[in-house]
């Protein structure tokens, strides 16, 4: 099947420095991929819509200036969380948009914990 | 706007059991509905989906049927096994699987 990958699995930073996620699909080139947030026992929220070659679409709530989004190619997006705070430690999921015999579907990311100091 | 709103858990249930985990939404239009798995250590897998009223879904076992009038989505399974173990998400999207609206997700542990 379809496999996404991100790296790193988990980073842990001092507040006011920057993090970049990786988000790539290995087997599967992909046009489109999400980018979700998740807080403790709560859902998965999503952040923004990455489209290769055009600037990516945020949710309403989400700063585009601190949540930067690059989809330089068809099999890697990154989210570079900016000047990162406390409130920003999360768990960021990314998945990737693929057309099966079923039609499309999106597969997931193992997620990447940040933690902020 | 769209939302989901599913049973909360935990769930821990013996081998063999009955589940049922609870799924209503609201939405304007028709959208497609989803159940996700995440297995221990794994990103999200697509389980089942429905796309219009009165489809079921099916796959590994686990049954859910759209249904329109009461605005949900349950997800049942006859006789769970310890490897059921993981967190179910329900979802939605108004077209397609493309911007999917999550549940908070539920965690249902088997018991052997």
């Amino acid at each position: 099947g379809a496999v996404v990958s991100q790296h790193p699995s988990w980073v842990i930073c001092k507040s006011g420095t920057s993090v970049k996620i990786e988000c790539r699909s290995l087997d599967f080139q992909a046009t489109t991929m999400f980018w979700y947030r998740q807080f403790p026992k709560q859902s998965l929220m999503l952040m923004a819509t990455s489209n290769e070659g055009s600037k990516a679409t945020y949710e309403q709530g989400v700063e585009k200036d601190k949540f930067l989004i690059n989809h330089a190619s068809l099999t890697l997006s990154t989210l570079t969380v900016t000047s990162a705070h406390p409130e920003d430690s999360s768990f960021y999921i990314c998945s990737a948009r693929y057309r099966t015999r079923t039609g499309n579907e999106q597969f997931f990311g193992p997620g990447t914990r940040l933690t902020v100091l | 706007g769209n939302s989901v709103t599913q049973m909360e858990g935990p769930v821990t249930l013996s081998e063999e059991a009955f589940l049922t985990i609870n799924c209503t939404y609201t939405a304007t239009g028709y959208p497609s509905l989803f159940w996700y798995v995440q297995y221990p250590g794994e990103g999200l897998q697509l389980l089942l989906k429905a796309t219009k009223a009165d489809d079921k879904g099916s796959n590994k076992g686990f049954e859910a049927t759209y249904r329109k009038e009461t605005t949900s989505f349950h997800l049942e399974k006859g006789s769970v096994q310890v490897s059921d173990s993981a967190v179910y998400f329900c979802a939605l999207s108004d077209w397609g699987d493309y911007k999917l609206s999550f549940g908070a997700g539920t965690t249902v542990t088997v018991r052997a």
